[in-house]
């Protein structure tokens, strides 16, 4: 079946940037996206991407991706404290099926 | 601009005790979902309704039903709660159909079975 796979934790330094990978399995996977969600709330909608995209920016986030090896990365410039949460990715094909979501990568940012 | 509600916030059942969350959407979304998030694991399917009127299981529906009431609302129930059902809890919809169709998020719901 489909399979979405990131890694558990990132930390990083205020200021730097932060690179947020994730893998996907599914070819037909028609649309990306990635969701950040902060303590204690919900999946917030961050960004997407459409399949025949390379890359998308949107101030500082920066979602590049690789169709060939399946492969999504985000990408967020000047990192902040406030960007301190769990990042979720996730991919959907056409029709009505729910998004297929990875196990979330926390980002923790360090002062 | 209320987007998903979900009630209750928080809930502290007993085993064996029974329980309906409830979720409703105002964007008029044909799809509906409930997803429980537990540490480690992500998020994870138990049941959607791509349209009123109907439901499918998702990835893990032991021990849960649901109802697609309306085009609105759609509730989980726990019929006969367990500790493993322990988790948080998370409501979303979708426009559904072709087209990018992002899932909306309500707040979450805590559940401890004790």
């Amino acid at each position: 079946g489909e399979d979405v796979e990131q890694s558990l934790f990132l930390s990083v330094r205020e200021g730097d940037s932060s690179v947020i990978n994730c893998t996907y399995t599914d070819s037909s996977s028609t649309y990306l996206y990635w969701y950040k969600q902060e303590p204690g709330a919900g999946l917030q909608l961050l960004t997407y991407i459409f399949s025949n995209m390379d890359m998308k920016q949107d101030q500082r986030l920066t979602v590049l991706l690789n169709k060939k090896d399946k492969h999504l990365s985000l990408r967020i410039a000047d990192t902040q404290t406030g960007d301190s949460a769990i990042y979720f990715c996730a991919e959907r094909n056409s029709g009505n099926t729910p998004l297929v979501f990875g196990k979330g990568t926390r980002l923790s940012v360090i002062a | 601009n209320a987007g998903v509600t979900q009630t209750p916030k928080f809930q502290v059942l007993k085993t064996g005790q029974s329980m309906t969350l409830q979720c409703a959407q105002d964007m008029n979304h044909n799809s509906m979902y409930w997803y429980r998030q537990d540490p480690g694991m992500g998020l994870r399917l138990i049941y959607y309704s791509a349209s009123e009127g109907t439901t499918d299981k998702g990835e893990v529906p032991n021990g849960y039903n649901v109802s697609r009431l309306n085009k609105r609302e759609f509730s989980l129930r726990l019929e006969s709660a367990a500790p493993s059902q322990t988790s948080v809890y998370f409501c979303a919809s979708m426009e559904g159909g072709a087209g990018n169709q992002p899932q909306h998020f309500g707040d979450g719901t805590r559940l401890s079975i004790l």
